[in-house]
């Protein structure tokens, strides 16, 4: 389809559990962001995927968030043991060519 | 200082005025994107804009590169406009967005 589909809309986790976001991309774009917006409009790029291949991951936690794009599934973003501070809106978006960007609605995660 | 500096942060319109919002970015880019986002949340994206002008409907976005500078212009506002806009800039060589701090629009009827 033309939009980037991000599932759940919303997501309530206790802190320490475990979070998983899903994103869809365009049919036929080959470059997947995930972006994380924690205040009204402080943006932090997290990772980008070129087809399944991690393109740029310089913005991810590593010690407890991990994305993959696999073939013929959706693209996730995996937070374990989930903290406060990771309570945020995580956008991802879509692009055929690095430039054109292409958002989903976003998923909006709550830790308490 | 942050890298891309928008304004306003916040601007209020009657309806049917024109409107104009504001970037300027202080680092190399391949692209700069304006952005609107409504409350609920999602995104659309305007605009990519790497030289020019661009026109869509009653929006019009221009940037000058030499400048470090774009415009968003909104012709015959409308209630409907209202939101936050946003300016994004493409870091040059990367594939990283580096977004403004946002204009919060309301245009009154």
């Amino acid at each position: 389809g033309e939009e980037v589909a991000q599932t759940p809309k919303h997501l309530v986790r206790g802190e320490g559990q475990k979070a998983k976001l899903y994103c869809a991309p365009i049919k036929g774009h080959s470059y997947v962001f995930w972006y994380q917006q924690v205040l009204k409009n402080e943006f932090k790029f997290l990772i980008s995927f070129q087809n399944e291949n991690v393109f740029d991951e310089t913005g991810m936690p590593k010690e407890r968030f991990s994305a993959k794009c696999l073939p013929n599934s959706p693209c996730s973003l995996e937070i374990q043991a989930t903290k406060l501070e990771d309570s945020a809106v995580y956008f991802c978006a879509s692009s055929p060519d690095r430039y054109g960007y292409t958002f989903g609605s976003g998923t909006r995660l709550t830790v308490v | 200082k942050n890298e891309v500096e928008q304004s306003p942060q916040n601007l209020t319109a009657q309806e049917g005025e024109f409107i104009t919002i504001n970037c300027s970015y202080s680092v190399g880019i391949s692209a700069l994107h304006w952005l609107q986002q409504h409350p609920g949340g999602g995104i659309v994206s305007l605009f990519m804009l790497s030289s020019g002008k661009k026109k869509h409907g009653r929006l019009i976005a221009t940037i000058n590169i030499q400048e470090k500078h774009s415009s968003l212009h909104i012709t015959a506002s409308h209630p409907r406009d209202s939101a936050v806009y946003i300016c994004a800039v493409l870091l040059y060589n990367t594939d990283k967005l580096i977004f403004g701090t946002g204009t919060r629009l309301q245009v009154f009827p």
